[in-house]
């Protein structure tokens, strides 16, 4: 089944302490993105992939990393998580950007206490 | 720089009653449309998109929207809810000139709530 794969869905966790929410699809797409959903808020774009090794800022990227080593993997990083960055994260991809449309992830819901 | 309004938050809707979710869009050169739904505890899923040509643009579950340039909307529309409808449906815009990865800017959302 084509999809993309985030993990984990929930997570918990404390102030300063690194983690890493993972990303991965199956469909060979070249592009992948990731996204912070807020209340009323929509989405908003945090990092942005157009290829191996090519990432680039979104509209929010500050106090996120992200890699881009293999084409199926997006691994999103917080390297120091604080309050604000409590959210709900959205990993997707596409084969030629937006016009070909996205296929998200199910979604990671991370709280920062 | 494109962003999107939709004007309502929330949409109480009667079963089998029509519907419209209202999208605005800002952008000083040509864009993409999209609509997308998100139902509870999932991730979100394209219901339909404008690229060019025809401005009514029909997409899955029975929904349609049309493309207006002059007045910057993108509307999406169904003749007859169901309750499996219900859902919170999010407008995009993308600049069609966009190299930066086709970014897709998101309106803040509209919840439809069917009720029976």
């Amino acid at each position: 089944e084509a999809q993309v794969t985030q993990n984990p869905r929930y997570l918990i966790t404390v102030t300063g302490k690194k983690l890493t929410v993972t990303c991965s699809q199956n469909m060979n797409h070249e592009y992948m993105s990731w996204y912070r959903q807020d209340p009323g808020l929509g989405l908003r774009q945090i990092y942005y992939s157009m290829n191996v090794e090519v990432t680039d800022k979104g509209d929010v990227p500050e106090g996120y990393k992200v890699s881009r080593k293999e084409k199926r993997n997006f691994p999103l990083i917080l390297e120091s998580p604080s309050p604000n960055q409590t959210s709900l994260y959205f990993c997707a991809s596409s084969f030629r950007g937006a016009s070909g449309g996205y296929t998200f992830g199910s979604g990671t819901r991370l709280t920062v206490v | 720089a494109q962003s999107v309004t939709q004007l309502d938050s929330q949409v109480p809707v009667f079963e089998e009653a029509p519907v419209e979710l209202r999208c605005n869009y800002s952008s000083s050169v040509s864009v993409y449309l999209f609509w997308y739904v998100q139902y509870p505890n999932q991730g979100l899923q394209l219901l339909l998109k404008y690229l060019s040509g025809s401005t009514l643009v029909k997409g899955i579950n029975g929904f349609e929207a049309e493309f207006n340039k002059s007045q910057t909307s993108f509307h999406l529309r169904k003749p007859s809810v169901h309750i499996s409808d219900t859902a919170e449906y999010f407008c995009a815009v993308s600049e069609t000139n966009n190299n930066a990865g086709n970014m897709l800017t998101f309106g803040g959302g509209t919840r439809l709530m069917v009720k029976p």
